[in-house]
């Protein structure tokens, strides 16, 4: 199956900064998602197909990337972004796997 | 309003079986595929198991196939996973989750918590 490792681990960025987060997957990939997770909730979708915002998601989020390589950027940093992201892979066939989660804190 | 509410999580001994439950409400249940994913206590997300909108096609990880069955009635709008022969590392949160395009999970329940322990 196809590992996904996202860095770093943890993260912390000052209101205003630019953040980019990476994914990077041990074989080529078709389509990488992106999750947020806040703090005693449900992952919520926010990035699919590697670059396309789920409704709702600020345009200050972005996706990017291809093959074994995947990145999620916020273009400024607000305080709402606290939170963990997950990547997770889509290659045609299951088994479909995350990644470890990269947590975002406000410094 | 699009919902999903998991609802059958419990305590059980390493070995036992339980079945969890998942009503969909808010959307035509029946024309979507469906699938469970868990999280556990170290936050790591796994999916579990997978089901076509007619119940004719499932799938699962190597971690639970021939232990874990999923199902669905879709008269009632339920959707069910079978957990048997259960290990402490099943231990986790089960989400029910709404599968879209490319399998992005797009509508998440709250989910229920598995506990299995002696």
């Amino acid at each position: 199956q196809i590992v996904l490792t996202q860095s770093p681990a943890i993260m912390s960025a000052s209101p205003g900064e630019k953040v980019t987060m990476t994914c990077s997957a041990s074989s080529s990939v078709s389509y990488m998602h992106w999750y947020q997770q806040k703090s005693g909730t449900s992952p919520k979708r926010w990035i699919y197909d590697t670059s396309k915002l789920a409704s709702g998601v600020p345009a200050r989020f972005s996706g990017s990337g291809s093959g074994t390589s995947y990145s999620l950027t916020i273009s400024t940093m607000e305080a709402e972004d606290v939170a963990t992201y997950y990547c997770q892979q889509w290659s045609s066939n299951p088994p479909i796997t995350f990644g470890a989660g990269t947590k975002l804190e406000l410094k | 309003e699009v919902q999903l509410v998991e609802s059958g999580g419990v305590l059980v001994k390493p070995g036992g079986s339980l079945k969890l439950s998942c009503a969909a409400s808010g959307f035509a249940f029946s024309s979507y595929d469906m699938s469970w994913v868990r999280q556990t206590p170290e936050k790591r997300l796994e999916w579990v198991a997978y089901i076509s909108r007619g119940g004719g096609n499932t799938y699962y990880p190597d971690t639970v196939k021939g232990r874990f069955t999923i199902s669905r009635d879709n008269a009632k709008n339920t959707l069910y996973l079978q957990l048997n022969s259960l290990k402490s590392e099943d231990t986790a949160m089960y989400y029910c989750v709404r599968p879209g395009h490319h399998w992005f999970f797009d509508v998440w329940g709250a989910g229920t918590t598995v506990t299995v322990s002696s």
